[in-house]
């Protein structure tokens, strides 16, 4: 079964930092592309960024306001996936999710969520 | 950046029809755009229903269908559930950028 699991959501201050984890189980992650996406309360869906799989490189695409504040970086060797976020600002206050949608691998789509996790600034 | 827009509400009866539509600031949606669509209900994560256009997931109920539409994305609703009553959001590709669209509230009464 595949599960993500994120954790790392908190109250920080503005200007502070925050490390979310996002830990996947039930398929190979490394062949994962995964993004990040947050929710701000009654708010509708924004789109943070995604990695890619290291076999096509591993690379990264960040959203326009996040760009310079925010890192995504994977450890397949541990399954899990990081958003750092630096500089928080009132208005980064979201619940922040984690999404698998295309294999690599297999050149497939797929559609699986993490529960969320919320950070307060 | 881009501004991706949608109609902020729609209302269908049972049974009946609706298009969603997502327009993009920067000009007409193309296949390039590589248009998804999401549903979101209360309290839950969202759900992909197409990607890349036209393509369905395996558990996308039948009556829902992607195209392109008069240079816009559109997510069309053909016999309307209450189970469908949710918010849409569609979501437009910039050269790798994701960009959310404002959403769509779906009433079915």
């Amino acid at each position: 079964e595949v599960q993500l699991v994120e954790s790392g959501g908190a109250l920080v201050q503005p200007g502070g930092s925050l490390r979310l984890s996002c830990a996947a189980s039930g398929f190979t992650f490394s062949h994962a592309w995964m993004s990040w996406v947050r929710q701000a309360p009654g708010k509708g869906l924004e789109w943070l960024g995604r990695i890619k799989s290291r076999i096509d490189g591993g690379t990264t695409d960040h959203a326009a306001p996040v760009k310079g504040r925010f890192t995504f970086s994977r450890d397949d060797s541990k399954n899990t996936l990081y958003l750092q976020m630096n500089s928080l600002k009132t208005e980064d206050t979201a619940v922040y999710y984690c999404y698998y949608y295309y294999d690599s691998s297999g050149r497939y789509h797929c559609d699986y969520w993490g529960q969320g996790t919320l950070v307060t600034v | 950046q881009a501004v991706v827009t949608q109609e902020p509400s729609l209302t269908v009866s049972p049974g009946g029809t609706v298009t969603l539509t997502c327009g993009s600031s920067t000009g007409p949606v193309t296949s390039d755009h590589w248009p998804y669509w999401f549903q979101q209900k209360p309290g839950q994560a969202p759900r992909t229903l197409i990607y890349d256009t036209i393509n369905k997931h395996s558990w996308t109920p039948a009556r829902f269908s992607g195209s392109l539409l008069g240079g816009k994305a559109a997510l069309t609703l053909s016999g309307a559930q209450p189970e469908d009553e949710a918010d849409y959001y569609c979501l437009l590709s910039y050269s790798g950028a994701g960009i959310f669209g404002t959403g769509t509230k779906v009433t079915v009464l």
